[in-house]
């Protein structure tokens, strides 16, 4: 299966910073799917990018399609309380099932 | 009214008891899966069904059953719980590829 690593495992900063993720593989792949899952719920998709170099956004949220193929990045700007949650990748390695990486704790100070 | 209900949201068991976890969806879509999650281990897939028919076994289905009575409805067994199916177990639902796909809630698992 897909081996994706993210990084940072873990983010505590303060309300009104910006934050950057980002997602990696050793193999190439057409897509690239971010989620947020908050305490209590199921993951939510946030933003899905389909070519190299795509550059989407969402609000407060960019996500960026790596040019080699082989990586994705997400930036919050300006982060609030409620942007707390793991963030997930997902590389589209499959055209069924979501599999995600380890995910990135983000904890925000007010 | 949420798209894609999970039922109990949380549950206690003891080894050797069957339990059933239920999902229904209110989106209209012929896919449905069950994936359990693990603190960092990412999602694992149970089952996966692609409309009422078909029902297909996932990457872990070792130990679980499923049932799609219906469009809407695809339900989770454990026949016989162990205390390492302890996990979140979420179900989720799809027009077609993953990029569609939603999540219910959860269902917190706990067999002791």
């Amino acid at each position: 299966g897909q081996q994706l690593n993210q990084s940072p495992q873990s983010m505590f900063i303060q309300e009104g910073e910006d934050v950057s993720m980002n997602c990696t593989s050793s193999s190439i792949f057409n897509t690239w799917l971010w989620y947020k899952q908050e305490p209590g719920e199921g993951p939510v998709l946030l933003i899905a990018l389909y070519k190299a170099g795509e550059l989407t956004s969402n609000g407060r949220l960019t996500a960026q399609f790596g040019i080699t193929r082989k990586d994705s990045f997400l930036n919050i700007s300006a982060s609030i309380p409620s942007d707390v949650g793991i963030y997930f990748c997902d590389s589209g390695g499959s055209n069924y099932k979501l599999t995600f990486g380890k995910g990135t704790l983000l904890t925000v100070n007010p | 009214d949420a798209d894609v209900t999970q039922t109990p949201r949380n549950r206690i068991t003891k080894t050797g008891k069957r339990i059933m976890l239920e999902c229904s969806q209110t989106k209209g879509h012929d896919r449905m899966y069950w994936y359990r999650q693990d603190p960092g281990l990412g999602l694992q897939l149970i089952y996966y069904s692609f409309d009422v028919k078909d029902i297909n076994k996932g990457e872990i289905s070792d130990g679980y059953s499923v049932s799609r009575q219906a469009q809407a409805k695809f339900s989770l067994s454990l026949e016989s719980a162990i205390p390492n199916q302890t996990a979140l177990y979420f179900c989720a639902t799809s027009e077609r590829g993953p990029d569609t796909q939603y999540f219910g809630p959860g269902t917190r698992l706990t067999v002791l």
